[in-house]
């Protein structure tokens, strides 16, 4: 089945260690998205690619930056990680249209910073 | 500024009982709309979306979803709730005036009792 797969599923860190998440997508999609989820809220974008081109949001840290590749795969590099990075990342695609696609979500990956 | 709002943080109903699950968003554009599905620990599932004609929509696992233009609002239901739709939903919005990008409400947690 066409599907979105993150890993790990589960990363704990230590304060200030870098840490990468990764995406992989086997839809063929043209856009990817980087959320980051805290407990009880919705997910909140961080950035996404439109193929390779790179759109930042205006209120992510710098201390959060991301790779592509190549179509497949995506990269959520946590620079110096603080305990308020602790979240959920999720990881979506799209294709075609962009946005107004229907977003497809990755299971996730939990991120423990101690 | 757009914003999405899910008026009940929790909601608990009886299994085999009706589910309305309420969205009420503000968008000076023509929305697109979308209800996700996330339990715990998992991403986030599609249920339904609407983009334009029919504004009763029907999704997977027997949700519906009707857009009301009128009172800017996207209320999910089903006539009969399982057990296993325990879980956090979300609706969110997007539009093209916007860059496309989805605005996720705050979630609703629904507790299924038997």
């Amino acid at each position: 089945d066409a599907m979105v797969i993150q890993n790990p599923r589960y990363q704990v860190t230590q304060f200030g260690k870098p840490v990468t998440l990764s995406c992989s997508q086997t839809l063929n999609h043209n856009v990817m998205y980087w959320y980051q989820q805290k407990s009880s809220q919705a997910p909140k974008l961080l950035f996404h690619y439109y193929d390779k081109d790179f759109n930042n949001e205006a209120d992510t840290p710098d201390n959060f930056q991301s790779r592509r590749p190549n179509t497949s795969f995506c990269f959520l590099d946590i620079r110096s990680p603080g305990l308020g990075d602790a979240a959920m990342y999720l990881c979506a695609t799209s294709g075609g249209q962009g946005h107004t696609d229907t977003q497809y979500f990755g299971p996730g990956t939990r991120l423990t910073v101690l | 500024a757009q914003s999405v709002t899910q008026p009940d943080i929790h909601i608990t109903v009886s299994e085999g009982a009706s589910l309305e699950l309420r969205c009420n968003y503000s968008y000076g554009a023509t929305p697109y709309l979308f209800w996700y599905v996330q339990s715990p620990g998992q991403g986030l599932q599609l249920l339904l979306k609407y983009f334009s004609g029919d504004t009763l929509v029907q999704g997977i696992k027997g949700f519906e979803a009707e857009f009301k233009r009128s009172q800017s609002s996207f209320n999910l239901r089903k006539p009969s709730v399982h057990w296993s739709d325990a879980a956090e939903y979300f609706c969110a919005v997007g539009a093209r005036e916007y860059g496309n990008k989805l605005v996720f409400g705050a979630g609703t947690i629904l507790r299924v009792k038997s």
